[in-house]
């Protein structure tokens, strides 16, 4: 059956350092794949999608991911985070499950930064 | 940009109330869905439309039903409100014809059923 995991819960990183965030899915064929991000009592926001091509994909707010086929892997990343990075953030696969075309969220990760 | 509007907030209601959570979204998409967001177990599927006067159900559509009479609006209702009912409940539209289509989201609708 289709899922992803984002193994950490939570991530706490200081102001400025670098950050990963884990994501790994599960589906037979190519999955598009998104990552999202919530605010604190908000919807949530598209930050990026991959769907084919190169497997590095860029997108707003300075992050970027990296599509790894071998490692069923879609990790996100940014070079230096800000404290208006606090969220939790979502990865998401679309993939077809019995007949109809669906979103699979992971259960998500929350990100903390220290000043 | 695309604007998923949900009608409330913030709603607290009494257990046994019918309850209708309402959402409308602006850029013509054919398909909507409603989520449901608990700490833990991310955003589960109640759920969804792919065009008007049609639904499907998601992975957790007991005690749930919803209507789509108009293509811009898809509505969520509680028949009989339940404290287990309390939760976050998310509105998202997206466009049909493209797999990488993503999903637009509504600021959500906060629900506690006392």
């Amino acid at each position: 059956a289709q899922s992803v995991t984002q193994p950490d819960i939570h991530i706490t990183v200081s102001e400025g350092a670098s950050l990963e965030l884990r994501c790994n899915y599960s589906y037979g064929a190519t999955p598009y794949l998104f990552w999202y991000v919530q605010s604190p009592g908000q919807g949530l926001q598209l930050l990026l999608k991959y769907f084919s091509g190169d497997t590095l994909v860029q997108g707003i707010k300075g992050f970027e991911a990296e599509f790894k086929r071998s490692q069923s892997s879609f990790n996100l990343r940014k070079p230096s985070v800000h404290w208006s990075d606090a969220a939790e953030y979502f990865c998401a696969v679309g993939a077809w499950a019995s007949g109809t075309y669906k979103y699979i969220f992971g259960t998500g990760t929350r990100l903390k930064v220290l000043a | 940009d695309v604007k998923v509007t949900q009608s409330s907030r913030y709603l607290v209601k009494r257990t046994g109330e019918k309850v209708f959570l309402e959402c409308v979204q602006d850029m013509d998409h054919e398909n909507m869905f409603w989520y449901r967001q608990d700490p833990g177990l991310g955003l589960r599927l109640i759920y969804f439309s792919y065009d008007v006067k049609m639904k499907e159900k998601g992975d957790i559509p007991e005690g749930y039903s919803v209507s789509r009479e108009k293509k811009e609006r898809f509505s969520l209702i509680l028949e009989s409100a339940s404290t287990n009912q309390t939760s976050m409940y998310l509105c998202a539209s997206s466009f049909n014809d493209r797999k990488n289509s993503p999903l637009h989201f509504g600021n959500g609708t906060r629900l506690t059923v006392t």
